[in-house]
């Protein structure tokens, strides 16, 4: 596609329900990472995949969270058990280079909201 | 750790005023440096970016100017529209050290009126 895909675009959940958000990178993009954005905060790095490979999940803050992108395109970032403070803009961007910011595509994120 | 801090806002002009929004960062190694931009209801757009020490980044009449000596990178646009009203995200990026993940600072509301 044109841009970076996410979806769904709002969800709501109730304390302790499992999520999954869906990021369609650009097609051929190798590198994909996640952010979480809590409100009026910067964007926060959650996890990088370069293909399928997930090579740093240094800022996913509990083992609630995993993320997953097992044919190197389409990921899924999926929360189990979700909590109130998960509630935030969840982030995906993709590159074509296997390192560097220099081309990252953001999509407009899944607004998540943990009731 | 690597980190960015930029000054808080919102930061409210009007049409035509001059802008300076100012950022600083902390980081180990070489890093590259970025402004982002958050439109209402839109995903982050890279707005400039700049890759080594005195690089200007400049996109739409902003600039901002990579200062090793001070580790800043203001952003700066001598004159404001309506239209720039955003969010405004300054970044970093150390690729040797960090694998290119982008580390941002808290971001600047600014609000431009007519």
């Amino acid at each position: 596609g044109a841009g970076v895909s996410q979806s769904p675009r709002y969800k709501v959940a109730k304390r302790g329900q499992d999520v999954a958000l869906r990021c369609d990178p650009i097609s051929g993009h190798v590198s994909l990472f996640w952010y979480q954005q809590a409100l009026g905060q910067g964007p926060e790095f959650l996890t990088y995949f370069q293909n399928e490979a997930q090579l740093d999940k240094s800022g996913l803050p509990s083992d609630r969270f995993f993320a997953e992108r097992p044919e190197g395109s389409v990921s899924t970032l999926k929360i189990q058990r979700t909590q109130q403070e998960d509630s935030a803009v969840y982030l995906c961007a993709s590159s074509h280079g296997g390192q560097g910011a220099d081309g990252y595509t953001f999509g407009s994120g899944t607004r998540l909201t943990v009731v | 750790g690597n980190s960015v801090t930029q000054m808080e806002g919102p930061v409210t002009l009007s049409e035509e005023a001059f802008l300076t929004i100012n950022c600083t960062y902390t980081a180990t190694g070489y890093p590259s440096l970025f402004w982002y931009v958050q439109y209402p209801g839109e995903g982050l757009q890279l707005l400039l970016k700049a890759t080594k020490a005195d690089d200007k980044g400049s996109n739409k009449g902003f600039e901002a100017t990579y200062r090793k000596e001070t580790t800043s990178f203001h952003l700066e646009k001598g004159s404001v529209q309506v239209s720039d009203s955003a969010v405004y995200f300054c970044a970093l990026s150390d690729l040797y050290n960090q694998g290119g993940k982008l580390i941002f600072g808290q971001g600047t509301e600014l609000s431009v009126k007519p």
